[in-house]
């Protein structure tokens, strides 16, 4: 059974980098899509981006300008890097994988998540 | 970018029904999706392309469409079931995944 587990500093300084990271066990990180979504004290969820195990990336556009995303196969994480941040970034962050299918040549996301790991608070203040 | 609305707070009694809503122009083609948050834990997928279940869900939960409205509707409603529950599309046209705002359950 696959389980996802984010790390990374809790405490982030306004106009830095915040960097995390996402662990994946119980599977490969290859062949998969893999996302990263947020939630702001109190408030709903916010999709950040995706990536496939090829490294190809979709962001929402609302973050595209700041976000960064990119996986290691060989250690079987991906990550995300949100430059730039303000107080508005802190939030938990989650990773999640998006279910999919494939074929003998390619596969394909389902639009939808179906693990999640369990998230991890990132504060932005100086 | 297209937006999901979903309803104000739904309060029920333990073995009632609940039904919460999630209103997209066009949602019908749309495959809507559905998470369950209890408080402090990270989303649950609790039901996929608009009516299906994944493995581990009870049969309580069931999913439909109907116009531009899908609707999560869980019978038999427990105490445990009590938490935020959102639904979830994927736009195709901008490749993104658009979520609801969210709708908080109360078991009276």
């Amino acid at each position: 059974q696959v389980q996802l587990q984010e790390s990374g500093p809790g405490l982030v300084k306004p106009s830095e980098t915040l960097s995390l990271t996402c662990s994946v066990s119980g599977g490969s990180i290859s062949s998969s899509y893999w996302s990263w979504i947020r939630q702001p004290a109190g408030k709903g969820l916010e999709w950040i981006g995706r990536i496939y195990s090829t490294g190809n990336t979709n962001y929402n556009s609302s973050l595209k300008s700041r976000v960064n995303m990119s996986l290691d196969t060989s250690k079987n994480q991906f990550s995300l890097s949100l430059s730039s941040v303000t107080a508005a970034d802190t939030a938990v962050y989650y990773c999640a994988r998006e279910s999919g299918y494939c074929s003998r040549t390619s596969c394909y996301p389902r639009g939808y998540l179906d693990v999640w790991g369990k998230g991890t608070t990132v504060t932005v203040s100086s | 970018s297209y937006v999901l609305t979903q309803a104000p707070p739904v309060s029920v009694a333990p073995g009632q029904t609940a039904r919460i809503t999630c209103g997209g122009n066009n949602i019908g083609s749309e495959s809507v999706h559905w998470y369950q948050q209890r408080p402090g834990q990270a989303p649950v997928l609790v039901m996929y392309d608009d009516g299906d279940r994944p493995s581990g869900i009870p049969e309580r939960f069931s999913g439909s469409k109907s116009g531009n409205t899908a609707t999560l509707t869980i019978s038999r409603v427990e105490p445990g079931d009590e938490a935020d529950y959102y639904c979830q599309v994927w736009d195709v046209l901008s490749d993104h995944k658009i979520f609801g705002g969210g709708t908080k359950l109360s078991v009276l």
